[in-house]
């Protein structure tokens, strides 16, 4: 099966700073993906879907300007959480969506922040 | 109404014993229909993908869609303690301009030795 991977998988920092993680497609070409949020035993929150080269489009309540998304290419997406709080600690996951309308999930980054 | 309905469990069965895990779902337009499994502190891993009614089987797995009363189900047999996780739900219409999945809650497993 397709894998997408996702960098780094668990990160600590302080409050204020910014975090940056990469979510890649590592055996196919990803049209669109999508990045989530899951606090412990919840389910997946849609936090933005993003297409390459294009704009991502945020879902209602997640503040655009806090998490920036750039989606550089067919294969690498990234989240970048600025300045982050405590509230900004969960286990955010990435997946991508291939050619046949599959999506596969990555491994999930869990942040901690301090 | 949320547009698709999942018993969160628990749900606790010997090893051995067949799993019914089941969701509902409210869009009529929804066509696509998956099942995805989540070990704790990892992501999901696609399990079954399927495609309006109809029944679909992959080794210990059955994913079964009655499109007519809007229920998604997943059956395993010969459960084993490996099989304990999160199962999810996820639908979506290919007809709108917006891909997007909609994802159950999940139901957690636990298939006890």
């Amino acid at each position: 099966g397709a894998v997408v991977s996702q960098h780094p998988s668990r990160v600590i920092c302080k409050s204020g700073t910014s975090v940056k993680i990469e979510c890649r497609s590592l055996d196919f070409q990803a049209t669109t993906m999508f990045w989530y949020r899951q606090f412990p035993k919840q389910s997946l929150m849609l936090m933005a879907t993003s297409n390459e080269g294009s704009k991502a489009t945020y879902e209602q309540g997640v503040e655009k300007d806090k998490f920036l998304i750039n989606h550089a290419s067919l294969t690498l997406s990234t989240l970048t959480v600025t300045s982050a709080h405590p509230e900004d600690s969960s286990f955010y996951i990435c997946s991508a969506r291939d050619r046949a309308d599959t999506q596969y999930f990555g491994p999930g980054t869990r942040l901690t922040v301090l | 109404q949320k547009e698709v309905e999942q018993d969160p469990g628990p749900l606790s069965v010997p090893e051995g014993a067949i799993v019914s895990l089941n969701c509902t779902y409210s869009n009529s337009a929804f066509q696509y229909f998956m099942w995805y499994r989540q070990y704790s502190r990892k992501g999901p891993e696609l399990l079954m993908y399927t495609y309006s009614s109809g029944n679909k089987e992959d080794g210990r797995f059955t994913a079964q869609v009655d499109k007519s009363s809007k229920y998604i189900s997943l059956f395993i047999r010969d459960s084993q303690p490996s099989d304990s996780a999160t199962y999810l739900c996820a639908s979506w219409n290919s007809g709108g301009s917006n891909y997007k999945l909609t994802f159950g809650k999940g139901t957690l497993l636990t298939v006890n030795p």
